[in-house]
């Protein structure tokens, strides 16, 4: 199975924070990267998809990078609504595998 | 556009089998652009994977679950299901039903990509006696 790893596991930012998160593949997964937004008690959000395409309907202010084994997602300025959890996933091979999640939490 | 609604009983008794559906609504199921997808979140922890499955039929398990797992398609219903066997403690979480899309990437070869962009909100299922 592929590994996801994120990085850190929470973060505090204020708002109007510029807040990067790092998600690294224990091998190669060419562009095959997701990112979802989960809220407490709510479902996951597609955000990103194949590494940096911007699901429709998601904020510009969300971007994806990467390909390989290192990929980010940036936030250009957080929001009141980002407050959340984020987690990536890889579909590169089966079993499709998620990362721990990032908490980011309000300074 | 789609949306996703999980049904079945929130509790389930230690060695039994978990029988979840997922209700499609505002799209159908034979649509060949999609697949459909159970995922689970234990408390507190990270989201798992458990499988798909075409309309054709064809599913992907979790190896890690494929002995226990048996994901199905109801076209007439217009629902896919999930039935877990065996379950234990471990098996407590909250279980998605999402809606798969995906893309090919051509090269040398083919390779598909996989993204979940429609979910259900989810139910909890405790196991327990």
């Amino acid at each position: 199975d592929i590994q996801m790893t994120q990085s850190p596991s929470s973060l505090s930012a204020s708002v109007g924070d510029r807040v990067t998160v790092t998600c690294r593949a224990s091998q190669s997964i060419s562009n095959f990267l997701n990112w979802y937004q989960q809220k407490p008690g709510k479902a996951p959000k597609l955000l990103i998809y194949a590494a940096s395409s911007l699901q429709s309907g998601v904020p510009s202010r969300f971007r994806g990078s990467g390909s390989g084994t290192d990929f980010t997602l940036t936030i250009s300025s957080l929001q009141p609504e980002d407050f959340a959890t984020y987690s990536c996933q890889q579909s590169y091979s089966t079993p499709l595998t998620f990362g721990g999640g990032t908490k980011v939490e309000i300074k | 556009q789609v949306q996703l609604q999980e049904s079945g009983p929130g509790l389930v008794r230690p060695s039994e089998t978990l029988s979840l559906t997922c209700i499609v609504s505002g799209g159908s199921v034979i649509n060949g652009s999609y697949y459909w997808s159970w995922i689970r979140q234990p408390p507190g922890k990270g989201l798992e994977w458990i499988g798909y499955i075409y309309y054709s039929g064809s599913t992907n398990y979790n190896p890690s679950l494929k002995s226990r797992v048996t994901i199905s398609v109801d076209t007439s219903k217009n629902q896919f299901s999930l039935k877990l066997s065996s379950v234990t403690a471990a098996d407590t979480a909250v279980y998605f039903c999402a809606k798969t899309s995906f893309g090919v990437v051509i090269t040398t070869d083919y390779y598909y990509y996989y993204y979940m962009d429609v979910w259900g909100k989810g139910t909890t299922v405790t196991v327990s006696s």
